[in-house]
């Protein structure tokens, strides 16, 4: 069983259009957030959602907006798509408790290309 | 500049030990964390160190933690062609989690 998973793998768009990325996990956790990775391997946090409350929200465009349904779930939706958004983005997960250590739990990326 | 830097490749041979060194700015981290990404897999948390710790092993793997120089490297025992991935580093503090940049484990045989 996959324990958090995105979707799609690949997404190839042009720039202008606006996309989405779901990302679900079944293990039960209280945060998810999204890490954009750029092209140097570098994952850089966007967005982390703790029971459908935002509480980091790093300086990014306002283009980009997280959702959250319910707490399995939290997609991306990107509007007006440039080309400096083609990147791998990750979905991830943990457990909301502050006394012990956070643990992630990543998806295994979404590689946006932006023509 | 980046806050986590690691060196970007690193070759051993099967059966030789593989270190990876990473150094961390924030001195403030209260984890740092060392994370496997195998080919078109997401990231796997491989081993952590609380801050207050200069060194944890756990099987193969060894993490030794200089607070002092802001360095943290990992070490793998007896490094296999199954341990070929990219290794990250990572520092967390207070819901902030930064990457290093990885580094490309390649073992030969």
């Amino acid at each position: 069983d996959t324990a958090v998973s995105q979707t799609p793998k690949y997404l190839v768009t042009q720039m202008g259009n606006d996309k989405s990325i779901k990302c679900e996990q079944n293990l039960g956790h209280d945060t998810m957030y999204w890490y954009k990775q750029d092209s140097k391997k570098f994952l850089k946090i966007m967005f982390s959602y703790n029971n459908k409350e935002l509480i980091i929200n790093e300086t990014v465009p306002n283009r980009f907006s997280p959702k959250s349904p319910d707490k399995a779930h939290l997609n991306l939706h990107i509007n007006s798509l440039e080309l400096g958004d083609s990147a791998v983005y990750f979905c991830a997960s943990s457990q909301e408790d502050r006394s012990i250590y956070e643990k992630l739990f990543f998806g295994s990326g979404t590689q946006l290309s932006v023509l | 500049g980046e806050d986590v830097e690691q060196s970007l490749f690193l070759s051993v041979r099967e059966g030789d030990s593989s270190v990876i060194n990473c150094t961390y700015t924030d001195s403030s981290s209260t984890y740092l964390y060392w994370y496997k990404q195998e080919p078109g897999a997401g990231l796997q948390l491989l081993t952590y160190i609380f801050s207050n710790m200069d060194m944890k092993q756990d099987q193969r793997l060894t993490v030794l933690l200089n607070k002092k120089d802001k360095h943290l490297s990992l070490r793998i025992a007896d490094t296999q062609t199954g341990d070929s991935a990219i290794y990250f580093c990572a520092e967390y503090d207070n819901n902030d989690m930064r990457f290093g940049a990885g580094t490309r484990l390649t073992v030969k045989p």
